[in-house]
């Protein structure tokens, strides 16, 4: 079975600029969750998807934004990119059914705004 | 969800039982507490989640008293592996995947040889 991946490992972007993230969910698992963890803090919720559709949101403002395809893969899009948007981006997919806070996270993508 | 309040970081040694203890005064009635482990540059790992009373698994156990009010993670003789941070979450598990999760920011776990 596989885990959750994600593409790519690190990114290195301007301010200003645009950057997609993506993710692989785990076999079976139709719910996809995004977070933002800056250095020395705890993961921050962006964004839910599931069944292709936003499920929840975080305090992110709009440029933050997201798909998810109908094979539960999942992109998030980052507009207008700025310094502070520097940090560890996680997904985590959890299985159709499961009444648990038991999610399965990605390795992460380490996005640098310079 | 609930606020929690962890110590920022614990220091320990090879071969013994750690403790982390999580406070959530505000937790309601509904809410369950859950708790996951992160190492550098990887993504958070689920350990273990429970209600009340104590909850075993083959990483960890959880002590929960009878007012909920606060838990405790305890990680039986620590390896160097288990350097990590700990993170405890409480909240109501939706039904049908629907779930976020609230970190705060954990517990820094120091294992020393």
């Amino acid at each position: 079975e596989t885990g959750v991946t994600q593409s790519p490992t690190h990114l290195i972007k301007t301010r200003g600029q645009q950057v997609t993230l993506r993710c692989s969910s785990q076999s079976g698992h139709n719910t996809v969750s995004w977070y933002q963890q800056a250095l020395g803090q705890g993961p921050q919720f962006i964004f839910q998807y599931y069944r292709e559709e936003e499920n929840g949101r975080g305090n992110f403002p709009p440029r933050f934004s997201g798909l998810q395809f109908p094979n539960y893969s999942s992109e998030l899009n980052v507009n207008a990119l700025e310094l502070d948007d520097s940090a560890l981006y996680l997904c985590a997919s959890s299985p159709p059914g499961q009444a648990s806070y038991e999610q399965y996270f990605g390795p992460g993508t380490r996005l640098t705004v310079t | 969800l609930a606020k929690t309040t962890q110590p920022i970081s614990m220091d320990s040694y090879e071969g013994q039982e750690v403790n982390i203890t999580c406070s959530h005064n505000n937790i309601a009635t509904n809410d369950y507490i859950t708790w996951y482990q992160q190492f550098p540059s990887q993504g958070p790992r689920f350990i273990i989640q429970g209600y009340k009373t104590k909850v075993t698994n083959e990483v960890a156990s959880l002590f929960i008293p009878a007012d909920r009010k606060s838990s405790t993670l305890s990680l039986p003789r620590v390896s160097l592996s288990d350097t990590a941070v700990y993170y405890c979450l409480v909240g109501d598990p939706p039904g049908l995947g629907y779930s976020t999760l609230t970190f705060g920011k954990g517990t820094m776990l120091l294992v020393s040889p």
